[in-house]
């Protein structure tokens, strides 16, 4: 059965890297490991997705190992409203759809 | 705009009420989904429509009936709630190809309150 782990809560500050890593074992095979935002009382919003290797597009990167065990999400130089939830989704075995617990990170002046 | 709507936002109903939600999508998109978000945990994933046949439920209790009668509209109907349904309710549409699954795209959600 697939299981997804990420840190509960990070702290960074204004300008820094940040990097939330999701473990992930026995995913399907085929399947995108997709990452989302989201903020108090909104809907998850979509920030990047990626099958192996790295992705990068206009406001982040992503990590994924040949393994496909785990994945980790670059955040570039955050800012203030990057303050919000961020959560990892992957398929396991079977299709089934598991969202992480989410990592909330706090970005600090 | 995502192009997902959900109405109502707010909803306050009683455990004898009978309520529905909706969902539209305006992406053409041929999945849809509930997903339930109760305070401080993550999302659970209710129901999936693809090509408007449900193609999975996750042991949701039947006081929850989804309904999808086309591509564009997903309902969730509501009978007999408990309060430990007041929860953050999420719809969301994605395309789907064989197996794989696309982005989703997640309306502003139904906050339900159940008294």
């Amino acid at each position: 059965l697939a299981k997804t782990t990420q840190p509960i809560s990070m702290d960074s500050y204004e300008g820094q890297e940040v990097n939330i890593t999701c473990s992930h074992n026995n995913i399907a095979t085929n399947d995108y490991i997709t990452w989302y935002q989201q903020f108090p009382s909104q809907g998850p919003r979509f920030i990047i997705q990626g099958y192996k290797t790295k992705v990068t597009n206009e406001v982040a990167s992503l990590f994924i190992p040949a393994d496909r065990k785990s994945s980790t999400l670059s955040l570039p130089r955050v800012s203030l409203s990057d303050t919000a939830v961020y959560y990892c989704l992957v398929v396991g075995q079977g299709g089934k759809l598991i969202f992480g617990q989410g990592t909330e990170l706090s970005v600090k002046p | 705009e995502t192009g997902v709507t959900q109405t109502p936002r707010h909803l306050v109903m009683g455990m004898t009420n009978k309520k529905s939600l909706k969902c539209e999508q305006h992406l053409g998109h041929n999945a849809m989904y509930w997903y339930k978000q109760s305070a401080k945990k993550p999302l659970e994933l209710m129901f999936v429509y693809s090509l408007e046949e449900r193609v999975e439920n996750n042991s949701v209790p039947s006081r929850f009936s989804p309904e999808c009668p086309n591509s564009s509209h997903l309902f969730l109907h509501l009978h007999t709630l408990q309060p430990e349904d007041s929860a953050l309710y999420l719809c969301a549409s994605s395309h789907v190809q064989g197996t794989s699954i696309y982005e989703q795209y997640f309306g502003p959600g139904t906050r339900l309150t159940v008294t």
